[in-house]
């Protein structure tokens, strides 16, 4: 168990309303990641952190913002959201630097209507 | 960009038989390779992680193998059982900062009684 949690764990909400996923880790680790899953094009990586305030882009981060102020949380937000961000959110840490061994947390489904 | 092919993308076995699912990849610039598994409306467990510079992972009666010139990997599960019955991943890391992963869309496993 790496320790992550993830909230809220589901979610529906309106088109053009801003949304904030909220990862957390209680093991002090320095990379984070959020993914996206959707069927047929398995998961995706939106944004990605590797420190306090150090924050970059993924594959498919049009849409999304991050903020890291904490070691322990990572937040995504969904400025205003589409039926296209409909999906299963993931969190990951990476568990040993060296390494960079990904642990997910148990997701996040949002449904925007 | 790297792309991401398990083959194949589902398969049935009865308990006892000796498997293996293929991962194959097109950039062979990796910098480690990731096994995971995930049960149904779940997140993912990692499996085994395979750096670069090595050939092969075991745990139990999971076996990973990596030839990175050729792109590929395999996942050997020997003895089979209906809890292995899941979706399996993989997913290469590139270098660079944090490692990031790309994911294929999955072997769905079904081990029969």
């Amino acid at each position: 168990d790496a320790g992550i949690t993830q909230s809220p764990r589901h979610k529906v909400t309106e088109t053009g309303t801003p949304v904030t996923l909220r990862c957390h880790q209680t093991e002090n680790h320095r990379y984070m990641y959020w993914y996206r899953q959707d069927p047929g094009h398995g998961l995706r990586l939106i944004h990605y952190s590797y420190g306090v305030k150090d924050t970059d882009k993924g594959e498919v981060s049009d849409g999304y913002s991050v903020s890291r102020s904490k070691t322990e949380d990572f937040l995504l937000t969904l400025e205003s959201a589409t039926s296209s961000q409909t999906s299963v959110y993931f969190c990951a840490i990476s568990l040993r630097d060296v390494t960079y061994e990904q642990y997910f947390g148990p997701g996040t489904r949002l449904t925007v209507t | 960009k790297q792309e991401v092919t398990q083959i194949p993308a589902a398969l049935s076995v009865p308990e006892g038989e000796n498997l293996v699912l293929n991962c194959s990849f097109t950039d062979s610039a990796i910098y480690n390779l990731q096994w995971f598994r995930q049960d149904p409306g779940k997140g993912l467990t990692s499996l085994l992680l395979i750096q670069s510079s090595q050939r092969e992972q075991t745990s139990g009666r999971l076996n990973a193998s990596l030839d990175k010139s050729s792109g590929r990997s395999t996942l050997y599960i020997a003895a089979s059982q209906p809890g292995d019955s899941a979706t399996y991943l993989c997913a290469p890391g590139r270098p660079g900062t944090a490692s990031k992963l790309t994911f294929g869309t999955g072997t769905r496993l079904q081990v029969t009684l």
